[in-house]
């Protein structure tokens, strides 16, 4: 049962614009949710998180939205630069519990 | 600070071989948890600790063991090798009370052959 699913495996987009990464997930007792960026052959860092009594945070050029009635988050990068292009997983957390339930993760491409 | 170390970086293992997997933390951390990462399914933990002498298992613990004596170490064995443990794994710390936000070592890369 994937509780975290990130249904586009890549994502190309250009310097400068956009980048917008998506996340679902089913599990409605999940209320804290993180994202992380992954280099090839490096460990995954934490990039940035949200609450659920939050649907926004905002970190430098990282924002976070999380929509709960549609058990939806998405992370938008603005504006995307070449350094962002790494695999993005997101991670959903219960409150009550230690285990972070992660996605498959989405490849960022940011093409010069 | 080193942060969190794993060793070896790679690693090729037959069947039916034995073998540790080293991490190490020096941030102080009491929550420390192995992952392993295979395509299409994310990171999935495999056992964690939240002090020494404490240990858990995680959603794959199948296959492996883990130990923990002191703060800094957190071995991780594979008793059997199997073909199906062939993965990237990953340690990760954190504090206790900011274990969501968790601080990755770099991998080994295992091949079971």
């Amino acid at each position: 049962d994937q509780q975290v699913k990130q249904n586009s495996p890549s994502l190309s987009v250009q310097e400068g614009r956009i980048s917008i990464l998506n996340c679902d997930y089913t599990n409605s007792m999940f209320d804290y949710f993180l994202w992380y960026k992954k280099y090839p052959a490096e460990g995954p860092t934490f990039l940035i998180s949200i609450s659920s009594i939050k649907d926004k945070n905002e970190d430098g050029r990282f924002t976070v939205f999380l929509n709960k009635s549609a058990k939806h988050l998405s992370l938008h990068i603005v504006p995307s630069q070449p350094g962002d292009s790494a695999v993005y997983f997101c991670a959903g957390k219960e409150t009550s519990g230690s285990r972070l339930t992660f996605g498959e993760g989405t490849q960022l491409t940011v093409n010069p | 600070n080193a942060g969190v170390t794993q060793t070896p970086k790679f690693h090729i293992l037959k069947t039916g071989q034995s073998m540790t997997l080293q991490c190490a933390q020096d941030m102080n951390h009491g929550y420390l948890s192995w992952y392993r990462q295979d395509p299409g399914m994310g990171l999935r933990r495999i056992h964690y600790s939240v002090a020494a002498g404490i240990t858990d298992k995680g959603e794959v613990p199948d296959g492996y063991n883990v130990s923990r004596s002191n703060t800094e170490d957190f071995p991780l064995r594979l008793e059997s090798a199997a073909p199906s443990q062939t993965s990237v794994y990953f340690c990760a710390s954190s504090s206790l009370q900011g274990f969501d936000e968790q601080y990755f070592g770099p991998g080994t890369r295992l091949t079971v052959t």
